[in-house]
């Protein structure tokens, strides 16, 4: 009974380089999200799919990429690593899209250096 | 300009002290509430889904309201356990124009309470 999981946790990287953030879900769960998570900011909308092959951006899409090939899998992308991108990352599932709740990963901690 | 505004940012109550959290939210046609709670070095944890003015929900000495423009979220007689961030989220109407697809969150309110 695993629900949701993020890897890594922690991933230290450097500017440019490439990183992928992984999301697992056990629920079969429709609906997938991504989040950053910064101080004075709260949490923010990256990515989020529907269903296996489709997605759409949130509101802070740039330099990000997801894909979503099989259900229970949803990961993050970050194609040339930036300071700005320096933050906490969180997967989230939900039955439905409107006025469905959410549920959360355990997140991972990035830093770009 | 925030749609999902958090007050206070930070409380600090002693143990048994009740008090109230609020959520205020700024556009029409609210698809739903959400209250979660988060603690340190944790992803949120879901507490209640609210749809509709009038409505409320309660989980042990938690207990959510829903009024046409803001949430409260009362928590009665606290304990130290129930010392976390409280994020609120709203879902409004897609193509609203003033946000994203998907929850908007507000900052949170940081609760310490104190034995």
């Amino acid at each position: 009974d695993a629900g949701i999981t993020q890897s890594p946790r922690y991933k230290i990287t450097e500017t440019g380089r490439q990183v992928t953030l992984m999301c697992h879900q056990t629920w079969s769960h429709s609906y997938m999200f991504w989040y950053r998570q910064d101080l004075g900011h709260g949490l923010r909308l990256i990515y989020y799919s529907a269903a296996a092959d489709i997605t759409d951006k949130g509101e802070v899409p740039d330099g990000y990429v997801v894909s979503r090939s099989k259900t229970e899998n949803f990961p993050l992308t970050l194609e040339s690593a930036t300071r700005s991108q320096t933050s906490v990352y969180f997967c989230a599932s939900s039955l439905g899209f409107d006025s469905y709740e959410q549920y959360f990963g355990p997140g991972t901690r990035l830093t770009v250096t | 300009e925030d749609q999902v505004t958090q007050s206070p940012e930070a409380l600090r109550l002693q143990e048994g002290e009740s008090s109230s959290l609020n959520c205020s939210y700024t556009v029409s046609g609210l698809r739903g509430l959400f209250w979660y709670r988060q603690d340190p070095g944790k992803g949120p944890e879901f507490l209640f889904t609210l749809y509709s003015a009038g409505e409320e929900k309660e989980k042990e000495r938690l207990k959510a309201t829903l009024t046409k423009k803001e949430s409260f979220l009362h928590i009665t007689a606290p304990k130290p356990e129930d010392s976390a961030t409280y994020l609120c989220a709203v879902q409004f109407p897609r193509y609203s124009g003033g946000g994203a697809d998907g929850l908007t969150f507000g900052k949170g309110t940081h609760l310490i309470i104190q034995p």
